[in-house]
């Protein structure tokens, strides 16, 4: 079975430019969550979508972060303007959300930004 | 104080020993515990889940206990391999509130020949 599919693996960017990350999760999954991965602060979620509507975004750096996901089997997570303090691993995850049951999430690979 | 993220803690084992790896949650409402592991270049993946209302549960090789008195929550590798080498994070969700998966710093366990 596929797992999640994210989109760049690898990018590096100028200071400025827009970045636009892409996420497939698995099919079926009805929660997907987008989280940022550094030395400094570790697995810090960014938001989170159930049923495509986005649930808790609280986690999202400032206004220059947005992420939408028109369909179940797409996400974008978009920086504009980025910035070089933007550069860290974005991971999407997605899962299948029960009320009652546990939430074990499942990761992709990761888009590895680098903001010069 | 715990240093924030610059050097995640070590925990180095000699191969075919038992590893240990501890973790302390900080929500005393959390009902559900997974441990990942991450290898170097890749995404977390899931290793083993523990519900509240349990104290142990066992994998093949691996056993979580959990401690909901103190919050702490332990995952035990046997016969540790090569290829347990990876960062290990203890992670927490509330299952009737909501879908948020919190993950702790992560310990890196080093497996020494």
């Amino acid at each position: 079975d596929a797992g999640v599919i994210q989109s760049p693996r690898h990018e590096v960017t100028e200071m400025g430019q827009e970045v636009t990350l892409r996420c497939k999760p698995i099919s079926g999954h009805n929660s997907l969550f987008w989280y940022r991965q550094t030395m400094m602060r570790g697995l810090e979620l960014l938001i989170y979508f159930n049923n495509n509507v986005p649930i808790d975004d609280s986690g999202m750096p400032e206004d220059r972060f947005s992420a939408k996901m028109p369909n179940a089997s797409f996400s974008t997570l978009k920086i504009q303007p980025s910035e070089p303090r933007d550069s860290a691993v974005y991971f999407c995850a997605s899962s299948l959300s029960r009320t009652g049951v546990g939430n074990t999430i499942y990761f992709g690979e990761g888009s590895w930004l680098t903001v010069v | 104080g715990e240093s924030v993220g610059l050097h995640l803690p070590t925990l180095s084992v000699q191969e075919g020993d038992n590893s240990i790896i501890n973790c302390a949650y900080s929500n005393s409402a959390s009902d559900y515990f997974i441990w990942y592991k991450q290898e170097s270049g890749k995404g977390p993946q899931f290793i083993i889940d523990i519900r509240s209302n349990m104290d142990k549960r066992q994998g093949q090789r691996v056993t979580v206990l959990l401690n909901k008195t103190v919050k702490h929550l332990s995952l035990q590798i046997a016969a540790t391999q090569p290829g347990d080498s990876a960062v290990y994070f203890c992670a927490e969700n509330t299952m009737n509130r909501d879908d948020k998966i919190i993950f702790g710093k992560g310990t890196r366990l080093h497996i020494l020949p």
